[in-house]
């Protein structure tokens, strides 16, 4: 079946940018939608944005708005998210997870195991 | 921008039990477009509910979720030990569609 597979914790400086992939094995990468979802630390979940493969593009939560860029590769069934001009507030695991429903109407059924961002100094 | 709040914050309950998990929207949320989460510690969410009531493959019949409009619920109908846990609403009928409620943790009293 399918998974999403994320690519492995990072340490990022203040004010520079993260990159973080998640590559579909096992299954169809353009039928779905990919959203990206941050936990920091014993918080709770918000939704970033998201992308739909096939149109290539992607909506963003007014939050991250110019921060954020979401991304796919269709060759190899990969979505990334970029995050730019970080600071300490962006550490937190970064989720992808496979979003279902209407374009921009979505929930997710199916989640990457998560990607640790630590923003420090 | 529609706004969910879960209560209780925290469910102290024995296994066995049943657990009645609420989510209220400040906003009527379109077409029951409402799912529900289970999250352990250190690992990712899990889906068990959409469209308000439908379960989602794999989820046992003890999970079963209702409502309509802004009031929702959750109920487990009776605890086994793998369902202590957080549990997360979320809405998907209005932009931006990540609206997620701040969580109930289901603990063993």
């Amino acid at each position: 079946q399918v998974q999403l597979v994320q690519s492995g914790a990072e340490v990022k400086k203040p004010g520079s940018s993260v990159k973080v992939s998640c590559k579909a094995s096992g299954g169809t990468f353009s039928s779905y939608a990919i959203s990206w979802v941050r936990q920091a630390p014993g918080q709770g979940l918000e939704w970033m944005g998201g992308i739909i493969p096939i149109f290539g593009t992607a909506n963003y939560a007014q939050k991250f708005q110019g921060r954020v860029t979401i991304t796919t590769d269709e060759s190899t069934s990969t979505a990334y998210m970029e995050l730019s001009s970080l600071r300490s507030e962006d550490t937190a695991v970064y989720y992808c997870a496979r979003s279902v429903g209407l374009p921009v109407r979505w929930y997710f059924d199916l989640w990457g195991r998560g990607t640790l961002v630590t923003v420090s100094s | 921008e529609i706004v969910l709040t879960q209560s209780p914050g925290t469910l102290s309950l024995s296994p066995g039990e049943r657990a009645t998990l609420s989510c209220r929207a400040s906003q009527s949320v379109s077409s029951s477009y409402l799912a529900w989460y289970q999250q352990k510690p250190g690992q990712a969410p899990r889906l068990l509910i959409y469209g308000a009531s439908s379960r989602a493959t794999g989820i046992p019949d003890r999970f079963s979720g209702s409502g309509s409009g802004t009031d929702f619920t959750l109920t487990i109908s009776r605890l086994e030990p793998e369902d202590f846990a957080v549990y997360y609403c979320q809405q998907y009928g209005s932009s931006p569609p990540g609206t997620f409620g701040q969580g109930t943790k289901v603990e063993i009293k």
